[in-house]
């Protein structure tokens, strides 16, 4: 178990629709990682926080935004679903120090049908 | 896009063989780490290498690195059933922001 959780695991919804993933980081860790993997496109890095700040942004869409609470946990917001979002998405968690070993979810699987 | 490529993409071994898989990447780093994925679920960091190190060992496990090549490669030995899963290599670029990127990831199934 990584400490990191992820919920829910699964999600299943309709194209046009909007879902939140939400994450909670190990205790301790203040940063935050969001990434989608797909079987055609691999780990795609889409954001990170640090203590509630955003710090560095990858292959987000538009479409998608996210948020560092206080209490540290993160959510990711999908929104005006495609197809083509279908995926599993990870969230991360390190302690966001220089040697930045991240520690994994077990990743909420989304099927936009 | 990725900063890590794997090679190769796929490997299949006999129980006990070694099993070695290469990363090249792109940029100058701060580190490189190794991480595992059994299937569908979430990464377990393996290892970490720093820019100025050579190899380092875990276990069953021997990464090494040339800065000068921008490659490494992660050798399992004495591989196990347990072993089969998909490893990725995670680059943390110089330049950065502390974000990792990772290549497409070997697929290493180990035969009984």
């Amino acid at each position: 178990d990584s400490g990191v959780t992820q919920t829910p695991k699964h999600l299943i919804t309709a194209t046009g629709q909007r879902v939140t993933l939400r994450c909670s980081p190990r205790s301790g860790d203040l940063s935050v990682y969001w990434y989608q993997q797909s079987l055609d496109q691999g780990l795609q890095f889409l954001i990170q926080y640090y203590n509630g700040e955003e710090r560095a942004k990858g292959n987000i869409l538009e479409r998608f935004s996210a948020q560092q609470f206080p209490d540290l946990h993160s959510e990711l917001n999908l929104s005006s679903l495609e197809l083509g979002d279908s995926a599993l998405y990870f969230c991360a968690s390190s302690v966001g120090n220089t040697e930045n070993i991240q520690y994994f979810g077990a990743g909420t699987r989304l099927s936009v049908l | 896009s990725q900063q890590g490529e794997e090679d190769p993409q796929a490997l299949s071994i006999q129980e006990g063989e070694n099993a070695t898989m290469n990363c090249s990447y792109k940029t100058s780093i701060n580190n490189l780490q190794w991480y595992r994925q059994n299937s569908g679920r979430g990464l377990v960091h393996l290892i970490l290498i720093r820019s100025n190190e050579r190899e380092k060992h875990s276990g069953r496990l021997r990464v090494t690195l040339d800065t000068s090549k921008k490659s490494s490669s992660l050798l399992i030995t004495a591989s196990r059933a347990a072993d089969t899963a998909s490893y990725f290599c995670a680059t943390e670029a110089r330049s950065n922001d502390y974000k990792l990127s990772f290549g497409a990831g070997t697929t290493v199934t180990v035969r009984a």
